[in-house]
């Protein structure tokens, strides 16, 4: 069955330093999406992305946030100057339409220090 | 989006049905019911949507209300690898566009050998 892919699994950065979290979505799929999750926290909406442009975005994705999809198969995060409060569990999913569900990738652990 | 209520937590037995409801009594006609499941961990998986009419799947099978304001998922015999948070989610969705997902607090279902 086909599946996203994360990487890294975990990644641990210093406060203020940038990363990029990279995901590969299922290949026939037209939409993107991030999402994290707090430690004991609810999943949280972050960005969805359609045709090479950010359909919707919520309240977390300030500035500091930004996405990409380089060369048509990776679909990538990036935070600019990492805080404490961004460490998380960041999952990456794509659907083939807006009707259908998505599918999730399993995760990156992102630790900020 | 319309908002969901579920109890927090359920128990069943190993090989039992898992019966899970959801109130949604502010649904507009546009809006679909989905559900998603999270094991401990690991990213969201979809189970299954339905817009009025009842839906079965490999997984589960969706039964909605005629008023459409509940709707109970049932997984038919459940096994210890069901256990995990089920989220029932209600939003408008078309082919066009993405959609974000408000994932609440959820049912945490235990099966039990």
């Amino acid at each position: 069955e086909p599946e996203v892919t994360q990487t890294p699994s975990h990644q641990v950065t210093q406060m203020g330093q940038e990363v990029i979290l990279r995901c590969v979505p299922i290949s026939n799929h037209l939409y993107f999406y991030w999402y994290r999750q707090i430690l004991g926290q609810k999943v949280e909406f972050l960005v969805s992305f359609y045709n090479n442009e950010i359909s919707e975005k919520s309240e977390i994705f300030d500035d500091q946030f930004s996405v990409e999809r380089p060369d048509g198969s990776n679909f990538t995060l990036k935070i600019r100057s990492t805080k404490l409060e961004d460490s998380a569990m960041y999952f990456c999913a794509s659907s083939r339409q807006g009707i259908y569900g998505y599918t999730f990738g399993s995760g990156t652990r992102l630790t900020v220090v | 989006d319309a908002k969901t209520t579920q109890p927090t937590s359920m128990d069943c037995a190993e090989g039992r049905a898992a019966n899970l409801p959801c109130n949604h009594s502010t649904i507009s006609g546009n809006e679909y019911v989905y559900w998603y499941r999270q094991i401990h961990s690991q990213g969201p998986q979809y189970i299954i949507h339905g817009l009025k009419n009842n839906e079965t799947n490999e997984m589960a099978s969706l039964i909605i209300t005629e008023d459409r304001k509940s709707s109970t998922l049932i997984l038919p015999h459940a096994t210890l690898r069901d256990t995990a948070v089920y989220y029932c989610i209600v939003r408008v969705a078309n082919s066009n566009s993405g959609y974000a997902l408000n994932f609440g607090k959820g049912t945490s279902l235990l099966v039990t050998p």
